[in-house]
C-alpha cells in the first residue's frame, strides 16, 4: 500500500476563493482524520470520520470549512471562501483504530492564502 | 492554561548523549499518552504510545507518564544524527479528542 495520499502537496491561492484538498486513506482503515498544522497552535484536530460518516467535527473552526468522504477510498476538506489566517500546513490520517495506535499520515498540503 | 504544555526548543546535543523531551498536561482524565516524531516537512509518526502511568520501552526509546504530576517523558538512549525531527507529545481519553503538544525540535549533532 502506497501509505495515506495527499494532493495537492502545495497550494497557494488568493484570498476569496475555494480551495479543496483531498485525501486517499490506507485500504482497510476504518477512521480518516483531518488535521491542522500551524506554528502558532500546533497540530489540532479538525474532524473525523468512521465508515464514512463524521463523527466528530467540534475541531472546525468555522463554517467556512467543510468535510466529506463519499466512499471509504476519498475524502476531501473544502474551504469556502478562503482567509490568510487559513494558511497552515492540513494532514489527513487514516487508522484501523479511533486511539490512533495505528494511525498513518499523509505528506500533508502545504496552504498559502495570499 | 492550555491542556498539553511542550518546550518547543531548539534543543541540540551531541551524538550519542541520552535525550530528555518532556511535557506536562493539565486534564487528569486523559487516560492515552503517545509521542510522535516528525520529519522536516512530513506528517508526524507514531513513535510510543502508554496507557495511564508507568513505562514503556522500545529499543532506545522510553516513554514514562507520571500521573500524578501530570508529566510525560520521552528518553532517547545513544542519539543518533537521524533522531534530529521534532518531538510531538499527545494525550487522548475516550470522551474526547487527542491533544497534541506543539513540539520540541530536537538537533543531534554529530
Amino acid at each position: 500500500d502506497a501509505g495515506v495520499i495527499q494532493s495537492p502537496r502545495h497550494e497557494v491561492t488568493e484570498m476569496g476563493q475555494e480551495v479543496t484538498l483531498r485525501c486517499k486513506p490506507i485500504s482497510g482503515h476504518d477512521y480518516l482524520f483531518w488535521y491542522r498544522q500551524t506554528m502558532m497552535r500546533g497540530l489540532e484536530l479538525l474532524i473525523y470520520f468512521n465508515n464514512n460518516v463524521p463523527i466528530d467535527d467540534s475541531g472546525m473552526p468555522e463554517d467556512r470549512f467543510s468535510a466529506k468522504m463519499p466512499n471509504a477510498s476519498f475524502s476531501t476538506l473544502k474551504i469556502q471562501p478562503s482567509e490568510p489566517r487559513d494558511s497552515a500546513v492540513y494532514f489527513c490520517a487514516s487508522s484501523l483504530e479511533l486511539l490512533n495506535t495505528e494511525a498513518f499520515f499523509g505528506q500533508g498540503t502545504r496552504l498559502t492564502v495570499v | 492554561q492550555k491542556e498539553v504544555e511542550q518546550d518547543p526548543g531548539p534543543l541540540s546535543v551531541p551524538e550519542g548523549a541520552i535525550v530528555s523531551l518532556n511535557c506536562t498536561y493539565s486534564n487528569s482524565a486523559f487516560q492515552y499518552f503517545m509521542w510522535y516524531r516528525q520529519y522536516s516537512r512530513k506528517g508526524p509518526e507514531l513513535l510510543m504510545y502508554t496507557y495511564s502511568s508507568g513505562n514503556k520501552e522500545d529499543g532506545r526509546f522510553t516513554a514514562q507518564v507520571d500521573k500524578s504530576s501530570k508529566y510525560i517523558s520521552l528518553f532517547i538512549r545513544d542519539s543518533q544524527p537521524s533522531d534530529s525531527a521534532t518531538y510531538l507529545c499527545a494525550t487522548w481519553n475516550r470522551d474526547d479528542k487527542i491533544i497534541f503538544g506543539k513540539g520540541t525540535r530536537l538537533h543531534i549533532l554529530p
